[in-house]
């Protein structure tokens, strides 16, 4: 989405860290929200963080929000084969429940 | 225990054709989604129902048309398609209340010849 973008493309070595950077242009954003999608499947909610914290620890996953700045980070420790996917930022744009999605981070995750 | 379902999975169909996609969730959520997702994983909401009721239409032409005949059903007809539809279609569902996480299904793929 024009208003939530990503970078497109992270690779990184097995065991290593990886973070996957969002930003945002909705002020009054309440939620935000990671989404992982692997190959022909949906997408699945990783985690979310609301708009008045600044970080989320949810084992391996740390997200880290600075709403100053509109940047959204999702830290995965430790990463995995497994964790080669798309990974979606989104953010919850108004009251009626419209969200709108970055175009995809694809992480690459090598041995 | 699948908590989104959608079928069909796969569809293939020629331009002009009619189809349908159907939608059920099991997660007692009172909001549905349709998202569409295209070949660059662009992800789009189309329309979204809160106990029945239409909420959010996106700028979607109206050869699709969505009908949610109770608060676990949400299906989307598409009519006269065309090469551009297709995609990955995504519905989706979540609580009205907050965090409202969504719950996605596992998409049906569309390819209009």
């Amino acid at each position: 989405g024009e208003d939530v973008e990503q970078s497109l493309f992270l690779s990184v070595r097995e065991g290593d860290s990886s973070v996957i950077n969002c930003t945002y242009t909705d002020s009054s954003s309440t939620y935000l929200y990671w989404y992982k999608q692997e190959p022909g499947a949906g997408l699945q909610l990783l985690t979310y963080i609301f708009s008045n914290m600044d970080m989320k620890q949810d084992q391996r996953l740390t997200v880290l929000l600075n709403k100053k700045d509109k940047h959204l980070s999702l830290r995965i420790a430790d990463t995995q084969t497994g964790d080669s996917a798309i990974y979606f930022c989104a953010e919850k744009t108004d009251s009626w429940g419209k969200f709108q999605f970055g175009a995809g981070t694809q992480v690459v995750v090598t041995p | 225990d699948t908590a989104v379902s959608q079928t069909p999975k796969y569809l293939v169909t020629q331009m002009g054709n009619d189809k349908s996609i159907k939608c059920e969730q099991n997660l007692g959520h009172d909001t549905m989604y349709w998202y569409k997702q295209d070949s660059k994983k662009f992800l789009k909401i189309m329309f979204s129902y809160n106990n029945k009721e239409l909420i959010i239409n996106e700028t979607v032409p109206n050869r699709f048309s969505p009908k949610s005949p109770d608060k676990a059903h949400l299906n989307l007809h598409i009519n006269s398609l065309e090469l551009g539809d297709s995609a990955v279609y995504f519905c989706a569902s979540s609580r009205m209340d907050s965090p409202y996480e969504q719950y996605f299904g596992p998409g049906t793929r569309l390819t209009v010849t």
